[in-house]
Order: structure tokens, then C-alpha cells, then sequence
């Protein structure tokens, strides 16, 4: 069974103070590892996906890391807009050729101007 | 704009009746699939669909079911609620290439059982 575990469960930044959240995980031939953000009362939104170990992603503030045992999401200089639940999650090989997703519970992150 | 829409956006139910989750898209995507999130939880599968006429289920079936007569549609159903179903559930879409490839979701419904 596919596992995602994301820490810190919560975090608090200044503006400005830049930080990274952790993503291990564990699955059975790994196609890929997303990252999505998810506002209060919003659906998921995608952000990334890392395919293999060593690939590193950006997109304005963020940037996304890959390891075979865990992603890291770093936040640099972060900004209120920033403040939202990051999701981790990984998608595996199965039988049917599925791209179901398993995700991590979150990062929930907050960001004070 | 091309997504996915769910309705109802949100929803109070008795427990023991029948509820119906809509969920349709419009980007022509082959798999589609029904997540529920619950706090502490985070997002669990419920039930999916690589094709029109296939479904499986997922991490959290019991208590649900889902038909897929066709490409855009892939209702939701609880058969009897019960409180335990208490939760948003996301519709989401994705191309079935073999390569993988991300979810596409829509913005949840938000479902109350008393």
C-alpha cells in the first residue's frame, strides 16, 4: 500500500522567512510525486510533478525537490498569498493502469505580513 | 472555462436517506474519481473510473457507489447515509496515458448527515 507522510503538520512563517516542507513516502515503483495547494473551501490545485530522484521543480516562489525516499517543497521568501495547505502525493504503478492518487494529510501554512 | 463541476456545492441530509453527488467535466478525460476529505484524514479514494462502462473502488468503498455511462459524467451515491459520511468530497479527472499525469479536481461538496 502506497504511503504519504508530510511534516510539519502545521507552520507558521513571517513573511519573508523562508522554510521547506517534508514529503516521505513509500510505494511500489514510483510514476510519479505531485504537489498540490489547496485554499480553505477550494478543491486541490497542481503544482508539480517530480518523475525521478534528483529532478528539482520552481514556480515563483516555490520549488520542488525529489529524493527516493521523500520531496522536499521549499517556500523562499514567502508572502501572505502563500498561506495554504500543501499536499503531497504519490502515484504508483498498478494493474489497471490507474493514475489514482495517494496523498499525504498536509502542510498547513501560514504566512504573517 | 474547461473543469469539473460538482453539484450540490453543499448539503444537509437525514441519516438513512438517499443522496446523489454530481460531478461532470468537460476536458474529455477517460478516468475520473471520487475523494472524500476529512480533517486528520486528508484526502482518501473512494471509487474510480478508467473508462466509460469501468469502475473500481478505492481506499473507502463501503457505503458508496458510482456508474459511469459515459465519458463526462461520474455520479456518487450513498444508498442510506449515515453520520460517518459526514464530509467534502472532490470529484477529479485525469488522462489515463500510461505515463501518469496529474488530477484535475473540482471544488467539493460539502455533505452533512444529522
Amino acid at each position: 500500500e502506497d504511503q504519504v507522510t508530510q511534516s510539519p503538520e502545521a507552520l507558521r512563517l513571517q513573511e519573508g522567512e523562508s522554510s521547506s516542507l517534508n514529503c516521505s513516502y513509500t510505494v511500489s515503483g514510483l510514476r510519479g510525486l505531485f504537489w498540490y495547494r489547496q485554499d480553505p473551501g477550494k478543491g486541490p490545485e497542481f503544482l508539480f510533478t517530480l518523475y525521478s530522484a534528483g529532478e528539482e521543480k520552481e514556480k515563483e516562489r516555490l520549488k520542488a525537490t525529489l529524493t527516493k525516499k521523500e520531496s522536499f517543497l521549499h517556500i523562499t521568501a514567502p508572502k501572505p498569498e502563500d498561506s495554504a495547505t500543501y499536499l503531497c502525493a504519490v502515484q504508483g504503478y498498478t494493474r489497471d493502469g490507474n493514475n489514482r492518487l495517494a496523498f499525504g494529510k498536509g502542510n498547513q501554512v501560514v504566512v504573517i505580513p | 472555462i474547461a473543469g469539473i463541476t460538482q453539484a450540490p456545492t453543499s448539503q444537509i441530509l437525514a441519516a438513512g436517506r438517499r443522496m446523489t453527488l454530481r460531478c461532470t467535466q468537460d476536458m474529455r478525460h477517460n478516468a475520473m474519481y471520487w475523494y472524500r476529505q476529512d480533517l486528520g484524514l486528508g484526502l482518501r479514494l473512494i471509487h474510480y473510473s478508467n473508462t466509460a462502462g469501468t469502475t473500481g473502488k478505492g481506499e473507502v468503498p463501503d457505503g458508496y457507489s458510482v456508474s459511469r455511462a459515459n465519458t463526462d459524467d461520474f455520479p456518487l451515491t450513498l444508498a442510506s447515509a449515515v453520520p460517518s459520511q459526514t464530509s467534502v468530497y472532490f470529484c477529479a479527472s485525469s488522462d489515463s496515458g500510461l505515463d501518469g499525469g496529474e488530477l484535475f479536481f473540482g471544488e467539493g461538496s460539502r455533505l452533512t448527515v444529522l
